[in-house]
């Protein structure tokens, strides 16, 4: 138990569904990352998020969207995906983000396929 | 471009040791960072350096040279739970961490 959680675990969607994947950490950590792990490629940071506010978006389709209610809860909206999206996608939380060296905790991902 | 290289794959018998390499190019360095990965579950922090020198935790220890962007995980005495992914990864100057592919480590009896 890394403190991190993620749901849903697995998810299937059609290119025309709209789906959420849901993040929670209970380590009182200011700062929430959403990642795409690929099959033998580098983690890719999609978002990132300090005291609640969006302070990184590495060029990211439009078709992903992040919400982050509050500093324990970060969400990824999905809306037309294509099959490529297809993927693992992890969530990590720290304390401190962009100020100094901070240990990242990893939730255990949302496997996502995309029919 | 900033880049991080270690092997795609090792293999290694229960019992002995293992040293994972990494090397890197980034554009700035503010410390190194292993982190575990079992098949299906959440990436662990397993260690982290910013000076040179090794770091020994248990079994594992973690070894950098930053005037040669070079670092290695060291696994001792491994087990059968050692079997996962490795992976190694540099925060940059501006603390965004820069990511290996991982090494996938396969232990047999």
């Amino acid at each position: 138990e890394t403190g991190v959680t993620q749901t849903p675990r697995h998810l299937v969607m059609g290119m025309t569904n709209k789906k959420s994947l849901k993040c929670e950490q209970h380590l009182g950590h200011n700062a929430m990352y959403w990642y795409k792990q690929s099959a033998k490629k580098p983690l890719e940071l999609m978002f990132v998020y300090s005291l609640e506010e969006r302070v990184e978006n590495n060029s990211v389709p439009s078709r992903f969207s992040p919400e982050c209610p509050n500093s324990s809860h970060l969400f990824l909206h999905l809306h037309t995906l294509q099959p490529e999206d297809s993927a693992l996608y992890l969530c990590a939380s720290s304390q401190g983000s962009g100020t100094g060296a901070t240990i990242q905790y990893f939730g255990a991902g949302t496997r996502l396929s995309v029919l | 471009g900033q880049n991080i290289d270690q092997p795609t794959e090792m293999t290694a018998t229960e019992g002995a040791i293992v040293q994972i390499n990494c090397t890197y190019q980034t554009s700035g360095f503010n410390g190194l960072f292993w982190y575990q990965q079992h098949a299906g579950e959440a990436p662990t922090f397993l260690s982290y350096n910013v000076l040179d020198g090794l770091e020994e935790k248990g079994r594992f220890s973690s070894f950098l040279s930053r005037s040669k962007g070079y670092s290695y995980l060291l696994l001792k005495e491994l087990q059968m739970k050692d079997s996962a992914s490795y992976l190694c990864a540099v925060m940059d100057s501006n603390y965004q961490l820069i990511w290996g592919a991982g090494t996938k480590l396969i232990i047999k009896p």
